[in-house]
């Protein structure tokens, strides 16, 4: 079935990079673009990154720009989110969703989500 | 940016009730707007897109409506299992509403 799992969440200390990994079954990741979604503890839904299906096209959300990068590897099914100098302010839950078009030439809503990992980033 | 403002941002309500959300974006996005579903501990559910396209399975008590700067969803008859939290999404750059929690009266 269609699905998406999230990896490399955990406890991280402020300023030490982390990685996180979205593993694509049951699709064609190459057709679609591609989302990270964050949600603080208690709080909504923020809305992280973007990657076009082929990676050419990136997009960032203010708050994230400059210290995140999204990537994505079709030919292994995946997506990455890299994490360089996180604070604490970006203690979340972190989805990746799957963007219903490639953003080739437009974007969609997102109808496949993973059920998230959490980053804890604490001294 | 695109500001996304839901309105109320907690409804109290009883099963059978008719629901009605509110999103307002801060300039004009088309029908490029989607609705989503979330339980606690629980990715969100895409319910709506295109501002009133239902997505397959999702109970026809859904309904969505509006287009340019102002939408709603509305649920027509509310069961046990629509108690949740609801976002609305502009996804012109995809920004997030700050949620709306349906709660038990």
């Amino acid at each position: 079935q269609v699905q998406l799992v999230e990896s490399g969440g955990g406890v991280v200390q402020p300023g030490t990079s982390l990685k996180l990994s979205c593993a694509a079954s049951g699709f064609i990741l190459s057709g679609h673009a591609m989302h990270w979604v964050r949600q603080a503890p208690g709080k909504g839904l923020e809305w992280v990154a973007a990657i076009s299906f082929d990676g050419s096209n990136k997009y960032y959300g203010e708050s994230v720009k400059g210290r995140v990068t999204i990537s994505r590897d079709n030919s292994k099914n995946m997506m990455y989110l890299q994490m360089s100098s996180p604070g604490v302010e970006d203690t979340a839950v972190y989805y990746c969703a799957r963007d219903r078009e490639s953003g080739d030439n437009s974007y969609d809503a997102f109808d496949v989500w993973g059920q998230g990992t959490l980053v804890t980033v604490s001294s | 940016d695109i500001k996304m403002t839901q309105s109320p941002s907690t409804l109290s309500a009883s099963v059978g009730d008719r629901v009605t959300i509110s999103c307002r974006a801060s300039q004009h996005i088309g029908y490029w707007l989607a609705w989503y579903q979330q339980k606690p501990g629980k990715a969100p559910r895409l319910l709506i897109s295109k501002a009133s396209s239902l997505e397959s399975g999702v109970p026809s008590r859904f309904s969505g409506s509006g287009s340019g700067t102002r939408f709603s969803l509305t649920i027509s008859s509310l069961q046990p299992d629509d108690f949740a939290t609801y976002y609305c999404q502009q996804y012109n750059s995809w920004t997030f509403g700050q949620g709306t929690k349906v709660e038990i009266k």
